[in-house]
């Protein structure tokens, strides 16, 4: 149980341009789902938390205006990178957290694999 | 600001154990000691947490000292595919729920 869908997990664009990543938790409902942005050889930097049907609240230093985070449902956050610069190149991943069970003894809280973006 | 002190780097040969260390100095009574590892290009993966007493799962063992001030993540018998990035992080009141990651250890298993 407790697995976090991310997709895509490859993407390039062309520089300007806009780039939306989802993610979905598919056996169980993300209270809260957070987003990450890790550099080369750089540890995870926590983006953004959001809240279903809730405005994200995001980190100091993170541009909500550039990184836009929707969270509509129980099972699916979305970031968007608005205007991509090649300095946007990155590995971002998505955790999401339910409720605690069973099955999920770590608190619920469950990543993606990641998506490596890549600006040009 | 992790909160927590872990060494860059530690290195074990195949099945052998490995303590991984984590200094936590100024945790706070509500923090739980949680323990997360990253393989190269994934997202990263729970070990173990913990509170108060030593635990014990599939994975590794949690070894708290007393005053909750340190703690050890175990790994009884390493193997190659426990190379990874390996995570110590407290999470409770003091961080609103939300995992802030250090730096981290970086296992290396030798054959």
């Amino acid at each position: 149980g407790a697995v976090v869908s991310q997709h895509p997990s490859r993407v390039i664009c062309k520089s300007g341009t806009s780039v939306k990543i989802e993610c979905r938790s598919l056996d169980f409902q993300a209270t809260t789902m957070f987003w990450y942005r890790q550099f080369p050889k750089q540890s995870l930097m926590l983006m953004a938390t959001s809240n279903e049907g809730s405005k994200a609240t995001y980190e100091q230093g993170v541009e909500k205006d550039k990184f836009l985070i929707n969270h509509a449902s129980l099972t699916l956050s979305t970031l968007t990178v608005t205007s991509a610069h090649p300095e946007d190149s990155s590995f971002y991943i998505c955790s999401a957290r339910g409720r605690p069970g069973i099955n999920r003894p770590n608190y619920g809280y469950t990543f993606g694999s990641g998506t490596r973006l890549t600006v040009v | 600001d992790a909160k927590t002190t872990q060494p860059n780097s530690m290195e074990s040969n195949e099945e052998e154990p490995v303590h991984l260390p984590c200094n936590h100095s100024t945790i706070s009574g509500t923090d739980y000691i949680h323990w997360y590892r990253q393989l190269p290009s994934q997202g990263p993966e729970y070990v173990i947490h913990g509170l108060t007493s030593n635990v014990n799962n599939r994975m590794a063992s949690l070894a708290i000292a007393e005053d909750r001030k340190s703690s050890t993540l175990i790994l009884h018998r390493a193997t190659l595919r426990d190379a990874a990035v390996y995570y110590c992080i407290l999470l409770g009141g003091s961080t609103l729920g939300r995992l802030y990651f250090g730096r981290g250890t970086q296992l290396t298993v030798w054959p």
